[in-house]
């Protein structure tokens, strides 16, 4: 059975750094073709999608978050990380990571989180 | 990071109906598109992958077609659950930004 589960803080203060972990059961994060998406939702906006970790280690990132975004993994705890340096206000959204294999070259998102509420306030 | 556009952005239709959702891209993306919906308090969920391929699971009554920069999620016979928000993402390459959503009411 395949589960993710993100953790972290709900309440983060502004230029401070989030560190989400995303802790998954039920498939390898070195399988092949497997990988690992971070995706959020600001309050009242659509998704956006924040970058992908693949299985042989590079990630994907969605520019606009600059160089603020970093996504890694540790395999001996089935875990990825999100970390979002100096964060603002407009960081205030719903975590989601979720698993994203590759099957005849198209990447998908099938299995997804509950997400994790993060609030960016002094 | 501009959100794809999709049309409508929202409408309401009623139990029984048929409606369709439109996404397009810039440039083609071949068949490398994927539909989800969204529902409030929940984690989105894929309805579609590669443009038409049903998800496991997914109710027969969604539909996806389209190639290349235009795209269609077909839901027939709308049911109440069905009141949600539906993505389009194309992962044709990165990044893989998700459609700006369209926001369907069930009358």
């Amino acid at each position: 059975q395949v589960t993710l589960r993100e953790s972290g803080p709900a309440l983060v203060r502004p230029s401070q750094t989030l560190t989400l972990t995303c802790t998954v059961s039920g498939f390898s994060l070195t399988a092949r073709g497997m990988g690992v998406t971070w995706v959020r939702q600001p309050p009242g906006k659509a998704l956006e999608w924040l970058a992908l970790l693949h299985s042989d280690g590079e990630v994907y990132y969605n520019t606009p978050l600059g160089t603020r975004l970093t996504v890694s993994r540790d395999t001996s705890k089935s875990q990825v990380l999100l970390t979002l340096t100096n964060v603002d206000p407009d960081d205030t959204a719903t975590y989601y990571c979720a698993r994203a294999p590759m099957f005849a070259g198209v990447i998908f998102f099938d299995y997804w989180g509950q997400g994790a509420l993060v609030t960016v306030s002094s | 990071d501009i959100p794809l556009p999709q049309s409508p952005s929202s409408l309401a239709a009623s139990v029984g109906d048929k409606v369709t959702i439109t996404c397009r891209t810039s440039q083609s993306v071949v068949n490398y598109l994927n539909w989800y919906q969204h529902k409030m308090g929940k984690a989105p969920k894929l309805l579609i992958r590669a443009a038409s391929i049903l998800q496991s699971g997914v109710p027969s009554r969604f539909t996806g077609g389209g190639s290349g920069t235009y795209f269609t999620l077909t839901i027939d016979n709308l049911q109440p659950e069905d009141s949600a928000t539906y993505y389009c993402q194309p992962t044709y390459t990165s990044p893989y930004s998700f459609g700006q959503g369209t926001k369907l009411e069930i009358k």
